[in-house]
């Protein structure tokens, strides 16, 4: 079975700050992994699908690179609405989520 | 704008089982180009992929939980169904339903409900 890991578990920013997660699959995945911001009580969001390309409506200051095993989410300038967890997915097999990265104020 | 609602009791008493509803509206369950279903959280806990389904009646489920699962859908209703069986506490959770496009791979989970939590005590 395919496990998903991501790194940092969490991590403290500050507004305008560049922040970068990544996530990890045990075994290639192609560039079948999805991110998703989750703010607290409300549902997922999807962000970035197919590794890299970005949701419609979805700000620019979001990015996804990688393929394979390692996968990264890039905010450029983290604004006051960015903090949130943050989960990849990985859609190569039986969909599994990444255990999230918790993105709060510094 | 396809939107989602999630509908059932909040409260289940272990070993019975969890019935929730999905209606969907702004949109078609039959569209034939998406799979309908459902992902779960446990309160402060990650996301669980619990299984989808297709409007032919066609269903995936993840294996962890195969055995206790049914997925139905009704498109007269626009709506799709939940069952989970011989629940207990660790099936108390927030119960989102949600779409994904119906090919292998290059899909995502998107939109989804707002959810509804699930609690399991007697």
């Amino acid at each position: 079975d395919i496990q998903m890991t991501q790194s940092p578990s969490s991590l403290s920013a500050s507004v305008g700050d560049r922040v970068t997660i990544t996530c990890r699959a045990s075994q290639s995945i192609s560039v079948y992994l999805n991110w998703y911001q989750q703010k607290p009580g409300k549902a997922p969001k999807l962000l970035i699908y197919g590794a890299t390309s970005l949701q419609s409506g979805v700000p620019s200051r979001f990015s996804g690179s990688g393929s394979g095993t390692d996968f990264t989410l890039t905010i450029s300038s983290l604004q006051p609405e960015d903090f949130a967890t943050y989960y990849c997915q990985q859609s190569y097999s039986t969909p599994l989520f990444g255990p999230g990265t918790k993105v709060d104020v510094k | 704008q396809l939107q989602l609602q999630e509908s059932g009791p909040g409260l289940v008493k272990p070993s019975e089982t969890l019935s929730l509803t999905c209606t969907v509206s702004g949109g078609s369950i039959s569209s034939g180009t998406y799979y309908w279903g459902w992902i779960r959280q446990p309160p402060g806990k990650g996301l669980e992929w619990i299984g989808s389904i297709y409007y032919s009646g066609n269903t995936r489920y993840n294996p962890s939980l195969e055995s206790r699962v049914t997925i139905s859908v009704d498109t007269s209703r626009n709506q799709f169904s939940l069952k989970l069986s011989s629940v207990t506490a660790a099936d108390t959770a927030v119960y989102y339903c949600t779409r994904r496009p119906r090919r292998d791979g290059f899909n995502w989970f998107d939109p989804w409900g707002q959810g509804t939590l699930v609690i399991v005590s007697s």
